[in-house]
């Protein structure tokens, strides 16, 4: 497709399961972002990549949540043990290299922990 | 932190022009000014971006001051689908930068018939 997807686009998982997301972001974006919203609340930086590292993980909210990159493309946001709080929409966007161009969105995936 | 302020909310008639202003005092020689908005259960949506220069899209224009501390966007003949959460981010440049976009709370844009 031509813009970035992401799945799945809902996600119901009990507190204590393990849950992955996912991302497909648009072919030949290098720069891949992953953010969290909660409800009602704005959006909260998780993660950075530059092709498959992560020079900035600083938003991760704890060490329960990691994610990787392979062949400079697809995504995958790990949560393990998840807990009720971690209910919130999660968003990926992709760019190219460079901060003049802009990052495009998916529709993110709305995860909910019961 | 999210270096911009605007405000929590605006209304605006439908057809006429939206004006949605932002500041960002304290921002460097080498960051963007971004506007990307969000409608109610969507990912966020690109709009505009600028350094210094006036811009001018299928979308909207961004006007930025000559000091570059404020910046104002623009939607010419604002329709009822336009109304959404308006968020103005400073991106910062360089190659030792990422380049992530830090959203604050944004301007609720309500277009009213």
């Amino acid at each position: 497709g031509a813009g970035v997807s992401q799945s799945p686009s809902n996600k119901v998982t009990e507190k204590g399961k393990d849950v992955e997301l996912r991302c497909d972001p648009i072919s030949g974006h290098t720069a891949l972002y992953w953010y969290r919203q909660s409800l009602g609340q704005g959006l909260e930086f998780l993660i950075y990549f530059q092709g498959n590292s992560a020079p900035d993980k600083s938003g991760l909210p704890s060490d329960r949540f990691s994610a990787e990159r392979t062949g400079g493309s697809v995504s995958t946001l790990t949560i393990q043990r998840t807990q009720q709080e971690d209910s919130a929409v999660y968003l990926c966007a992709s760019s190219l290299a460079g901060t003049a161009t802009e990052a495009f969105f998916g529709q993110g995936t709305r995860l909910t922990v019961v | 932190d999210a270096k911009t302020t605007q405000p929590t909310s605006m209304d605006c008639a439908e057809g006429r022009a939206a004006n949605l202003p932002c500041n960002h005092s304290t921002i460097s020689g080498n960051e963007y000014v971004y506007w990307y908005r969000q409608i109610h259960s969507q990912g966020p949506q690109y709009i505009i971006h600028g350094l210094k220069n006036n811009e001018t899209n299928e979308m909207a224009s961004l006007i930025i001051t000559e000091d570059r501390k404020s910046s104002t966007l623009i939607l010419p003949h604002a329709t009822l689908r336009d109304t959404a959460v308006y968020y103005c981010i400073v991106r910062s440049a360089g190659s030792s930068n990422t380049g992530k976009l830090i959203f604050g709370q944004g301007t609720t844009l309500q277009v009213k018939p």
